[in-house]
């Protein structure tokens, strides 16, 4: 039983334009929501979270946003550098963390 | 200021052998967790630390234990390996869930 979904696995976006990742939970009980971005060989690494109170957090160019009724998260990234093609996990905290299973995100040049 | 440190890199054992996995955190941090990832069941959360304490739990069998020790470095043990044990083991240190835990590069662990 997945709790949290990805259902996009791979997400091609032009080099300057916005990437949009999805992500849909099921359980309402998860206080927190975070988004981890992942190179091949390394460790993710910790980009940007929400409480499930708000409904928008933004970092730089990483802005996360949050549909309670919908139980559905969304990531922008805006504009969109190459750096930026990597994995990104949606993740989703009640005493552990339970992540989707990745969108491979390609910034094409 | 040092990452997460996880040793070995890379282990092959074999079926019912039983392994311990390493983990440093990044110094302040108490709370450490473990993961599993895999192909096809992504990344899995087995149990977190706090000060020594076991305070979360995944949906592990009883041969995933773990410990901490009081300068909160971490191990993570295996017992009876399968052949499904096979997976990247990741550490995640953090001062609080909220601001993200970070992760080291993990244990590739190979049971032949």
């Amino acid at each position: 039983d997945q709790q949290v979904k990805q259902n996009s696995p791979s997400l091609s976006v032009q080099e300057g334009r916005i990437s949009i990742l999805n992500c849909d939970y099921t359980n309402s009980m998860f206080d927190y929501f975070l988004w981890y971005k992942k190179y091949p060989a390394e460790g993710p690494t910790f980009l940007i979270s929400i409480s499930s109170i708000k409904d928008k957090n933004e970092d730089g160019r990483f802005t996360v946003f949050l549909n309670k009724s919908a139980k559905h998260l969304s990531l922008h990234i805006v504009p969109s550098q190459p750096g930026d093609s990597a994995v990104y996990f949606c993740a989703a905290w009640k005493g552990g963390l339970t992540f989707g299973k990745g969108t491979h995100l390609i910034i094409q040049p | 200021k040092a990452g997460v440190t996880q040793t070995p890199r890379y282990l092959i054992k074999t079926r019912g052998q039983q392994v311990t996995l390493s983990c440093s955190p990044i110094s302040g941090h108490r709370s450490v967790s473990w993961y599993q990832q895999t192909p096809g069941q992504g990344l899995q959360f087995l149990f977190e630390y706090f000060s020594e304490t076991q305070r979360n739990k995944g949906n592990f069998p009883g041969r995933f234990s773990g410990r901490q020790f009081s300068n909160s470095r971490s191990e993570m043990n295996v017992s009876t390996l399968e052949l499904g044990d096979s997976a990247l083991y990741l550490c995640a240190s953090s001062l609080d869930y909220r601001v993200g835990a970070f992760f080291g590069q993990g244990t590739r662990l190979t049971v032949v």
